[in-house]
């Protein structure tokens, strides 16, 4: 049981460039989350996935896009990098009775 | 105004002292109420869920005041190894969605 997996774990991309981070969850959450943390900001929602087939923005989607792409799985994409998207990004999933969320390990995103 | 407030700190204690966290929520009908820990570099992880009669783990103390819109978070006895950024979450009632506070973090010093 590996709980949330997001690769890669560290990536930089020059400005333009565009890049997927994977997500997978082997916990048959139906809900699936992407976060970004920045120093003093906290953790920002930018999309979420309430069940399969199903995404929705949230705090600040501008700038990416989402794929729910099964049960397990959901991929945030940035089509054409920007410096303001440097960031750790954490993908997580919510039990459902509980709502407890876990969350993966983070990618540290760098744009230069 | 933040939907969730917390004091960033950092709080610097002595090992062995007790110290207190409070965070406020603005959404009234919020549902649900977490305190997360963060390790540095590391991801959030569940330290303790908050009930509305209050509960408690080992030393620490989580209470949940809905009239004034608070939580609070006690931890007696402290560890160096508590040293970490505690995270304040609400849930609404609407869906899904879980608002973070921006953290406060924590140095025990021997």
């Amino acid at each position: 049981n590996a709980g949330v997996t997001q690769t890669p774990k560290f990536q930089v991309l020059k400005t333009g460039q565009s890049m997927t981070l994977q997500c997978a969850q082997d916990m048959n959450h139906n809900s699936m989350y992407w976060y970004r943390q920045d120093p003093g900001m906290g953790l920002r929602l930018i999309y979420y996935s309430a069940s399969e087939g199903t995404t929705d923005k949230g705090e600040v989607p501008n700038g990416y896009n989402v794929s729910r792409l099964n049960k397990r799985e959901f991929s945030l994409r940035l089509e054409s990098a920007a410096p303001s998207q440097t960031s750790v990004y954490f993908c997580a999933s919510i039990a459902a009775i509980t709502d407890t969320q876990y969350f993966g390990p983070g990618t540290r995103l760098t744009v230069l | 105004r933040k939907e969730v407030e917390q004091d960033p700190g950092p709080f610097n204690v002595p090992e062995g002292a007790t110290v207190a966290f409070n965070c406020t929520y603005s959404n009234s009908a919020s549902q649900s109420f977490f305190w997360y820990r963060q390790d540095c570099r590391k991801e959030p992880k569940l330290l303790m869920s908050v009930y509305s009669s209050g509960n408690e783990d080992g030393r620490f103390t989580a209470q949940l005041n809905r009239a004034s819109q608070y939580i609070s978070l006690l931890i007696r006895d402290s560890k160096l190894s508590d040293s970490a950024t505690y995270l304040c979450v609400v849930k609404d009632n609407a869906g899904n969605m879980l608002t973070f506070g921006g953290g406060t973090r924590l140095m025990v010093k021997p």
